[in-house]
């Protein structure tokens, strides 16, 4: 069963202070890498889609990377805008060897950036 | 362009009731997916359609049920609620089935059930 996994849980940063978020998988045919922005009570909101190993792609503070096992949120120099659940979640293909549309979600990073 | 649209905001309901949440999808986009986010967590995959017929289903029980209109907006039924029930029901779309396009996400629907 495909398996996702975000580090930290939880990470508080000073304004300025930049970091790196983890989502590590465990898939059987990785079509798909994509990050998330979700605020408190509202649907997550699209970043990035990373499809193949040494992608990276960049959006203002934010830069997304991919490894074969793993993928990278890093946030550089960050604001208190900032602050949010990012989620991480892959797309993979199924029995019969169609990536139908079922994305597996991590847990999410709450992220609080402190000015 | 207006987004993913979902219907209605907040629900509140007793258990044993039924209840149907609404979506309309991003314009010309005619693939639905259905998640259940509880308090804490990721979302989890209930259902994707495509052009009106189911295409995935994840681990849910029978007591939830979806269908997709011809115009390509979403219904998602839970019969029987339990207070297990209660989440946030996040609607995504996206243009075509078994494809890697990005799924958009609507504002969700907060269920409480009491």
């Amino acid at each position: 069963e495909d398996q996702v996994t975000q580090s930290p849980e939880a990470l508080r940063l000073q304004e300025g202070e930049s970091s790196s978020l983890n989502c590590s998988y465990t898939v059987s045919g990785l079509r798909g890498l994509f990050w998330y922005r979700q605020d408190p009570g509202k649907g997550p909101e699209f970043l990035f889609t990373l499809y193949s190993a040494g992608e990276e792609k960049e959006k203002e503070r934010l830069k997304a990377t991919l490894t074969k096992k793993e993928s990278f949120l890093h946030i550089t120099a960050p604001k208190p805008e900032d602050s949010a659940t990012y989620l991480c979640a892959v797309l993979t293909t199924n029995a019969g060897g169609t990536s139908y549309g079922k994305l597996t979600f991590g847990q999410g990073t709450i992220l609080t950036v402190h000015p | 362009d207006a987004g993913v649209t979902q219907s209605p905001t907040h629900l509140i309901k007793t258990r044993g009731q039924q209840v149907t949440l609404r979506c309309s999808p991003i314009s010309g986009h005619k693939s639905v997916s259905w998640y259940q986010q509880v308090l804490g967590q990721g979302p989890q995959f209930i259902f994707q359609y495509y052009e009106k017929e189911e295409r995935g289903r994840g681990n849910f029980p029978d007591r939830f049920s979806a269908r997709q209109f011809p115009n390509y907006s979403s219904e998602l039924n839970v019969n029987a609620l339990l207070l297990g029930d209660s989440a946030l029901y996040l609607c995504a779309s996206s243009s075509h089935w078994g494809s890697t396009d990005t799924q958009y996400f609507g504002p969700g629907t907060r269920l409480t059930v009491l």
